[in-house]
């Protein structure tokens, strides 16, 4: 059965400096998420990406933030200078295009710690 | 803006007993909603969901959630849990021509064998 890949795994690093957290979705689908959650925190929409632009975004999801799919399988979230604040989980999903079945397949996350 | 609210943080059963995990959004227009797992280790599955006709969804190990319009509710039910439902449960939502999704805090569910 197809499934979202991430990696890395886990993640540590420095604050202020950049991250780039890479997912591979599924390969027919189309539309694609960023959540997180913080421990012990629920899981937050980051961003949806569609037809090669973001197509909605939260508030958490700031300047700081980018999101890219630079060839036909990778999805990235690049965060530029991070913060301690940016620890968490980070998770991809992603759906096919077929509006009547909505179901977003989940990753398994890339935890960030940021020291 | 929409919210989701999940009523429990952490209920903790023996196995055989009933199980019901509250859920409850503010949106008020067409809505997706949607229950998914999170086994200890793993990362989200999907539990079961909801998008139209037969407000009584069953989804997958014996997992059902009966939509109620008028009370802007999904609450989760198994009849009779296992020590391997020990997990994390979170209830989301998604206007339907919106593509954020909305998720719950979560409830912790601890099973006792």
């Amino acid at each position: 059965e197809p499934e979202v890949t991430q990696t890395p795994s886990h993640q540590v690093t420095q604050m202020g400096q950049e991250v780039i957290l890479r997912c591979v979705p599924i390969s027919n689908h189309l539309y694609f998420y960023w959540y997180r959650q913080i421990l012990g925190q629920k899981v937050e929409f980051l961003v949806s990406f569609y037809n090669n632009e973001i197509s909605e975004k939260s508030e958490i999801f700031d300047d700081q933030f980018s999101v890219e799919r630079p060839d036909g399988s990778n999805f990235t979230l690049k965060i530029r200078s991070t913060k301690l604040e940016d620890s968490a989980m980070y998770f991809c999903a992603s759906r096919d295009w077929d509006t009547s079945y909505n179901e977003q397949f989940f990753g398994p996350g890339t935890r960030l710690t940021v020291l | 803006a929409q919210s989701v609210s999940q009523h429990n943080h952490h209920v903790i059963l023996s196995e055989a007993a009933s199980l019901e995990l509250g859920c409850n959004y503010s949106y008020g227009g067409t809505v997706n909603l949607f229950w998914y797992v999170q086994y200890p280790g793993q990362h989200l599955q999907l539990l079961l969901k909801y998008f139209s006709g037969d407000p009584l969804v069953k989804g997958i190990k014996g997992f059902e959630a009966e939509f109620i319009k008028s009370k802007f509710s999904f609450n989760l039910r198994k009849p009779s849990v296992q020590w391997s439902d020990t997990a994390e449960y979170f209830c989301a939502v998604k206007e339907y021509n919106n593509n954020d999704m909305r998720f719950g805090a979560g409830t912790r569910l601890t099973v006792k064998p």
